[in-house]
């Protein structure tokens, strides 16, 4: 099995709303990420796990918290989110956490619109 | 931080050789370089990886000149199905060391019967 799975793939939340991002793989990989692309550009890296360690990119705003419950399993947490937000956010994993050189495995993503 | 840079866009037709060049000209002792394909509305799919001169797979081809400051992707014969857009990736683990993993701003190769 190589595949990434993300839940929803679509999802529309107000400002106020509180909602998660799910993300599943079964490669036995000790790394993921969250990305974020808005349309028309490349994917942006917001935060890696790799071995149950998180590594941030410091410009993500505090309103995106991630989660990893084991190594198969990623959350990334939406809080107060703003219009700007809006994008498709990617999921992806692969084996060893040295991203710059592990082939990446991506999800489908979801779709993520803030009103 | 290795800063790449990539043409915008390519047209191509059914049958011919593509190649995408990406520019990296302070890219790091340790740097890998990845290229990946996007289709609208999935996740990026790898392609090929190389460090140094020239790698080869099923799908496309890697050449990495000595001085590493650019590379070339190249897509023997495409097909309409190749069209999509194409992500120069330069960087190394993220961990201990500081890395960063950068996309280049993509390549959006059109292919035409």
């Amino acid at each position: 099995d190589t595949e990434v799975t993300q839940t929803p793939k679509h999802l529309v939340m107000g400002m106020t709303n509180k909602k998660s991002l799910k993300c599943e793989q079964h490669m036995g990989h000790r790394a993921m990420y969250w990305y974020k692309q808005k349309a028309k550009k490349p994917p942006e890296l917001m935060f890696v796990y790799s071995y149950e360690k998180l590594s941030i990119n410091e410009s993500v705003p505090s309103r995106f918290s991630p989660e990893c419950p084991n190594s198969s399993l990623l959350n990334l947490h939406l809080h107060a989110l703003q219009p700007e937000d809006s994008a498709l956010y990617l999921c992806a994993s692969s084996q060893a956490g040295l991203a710059g050189v592990d082939e990446q495995y991506f999800g489908p993503g979801t779709r993520l619109t803030v009103t | 931080l290795a800063k790449t840079t990539q043409p915008i866009s390519m047209d191509s037709y059914e049958g011919q050789e593509v190649n995408i060049t990406c520019s990296h000209n302070n890219i790091a002792t340790n740097d890998y370089i990845t290229w990946y394909q996007q289709f609208p509305s999935q996740g990026p799919r790898f392609i090929i990886q190389g460090y140094k001169t020239k790698v080869t797979n099923e799908v496309a081809s890697l050449f990495i000149p000595a001085d590493r400051k650019s590379s070339t992707l190249s897509l023997p014969r495409v097909s309409l199905s190749d069209t999509a857009v194409y992500y120069c990736l330069v960087g190394k683990e993220i961990y201990n060391q500081g890395g960063k993993l950068i996309f280049g701003q993509g390549t959006e190769l059109s292919v035409k019967p």
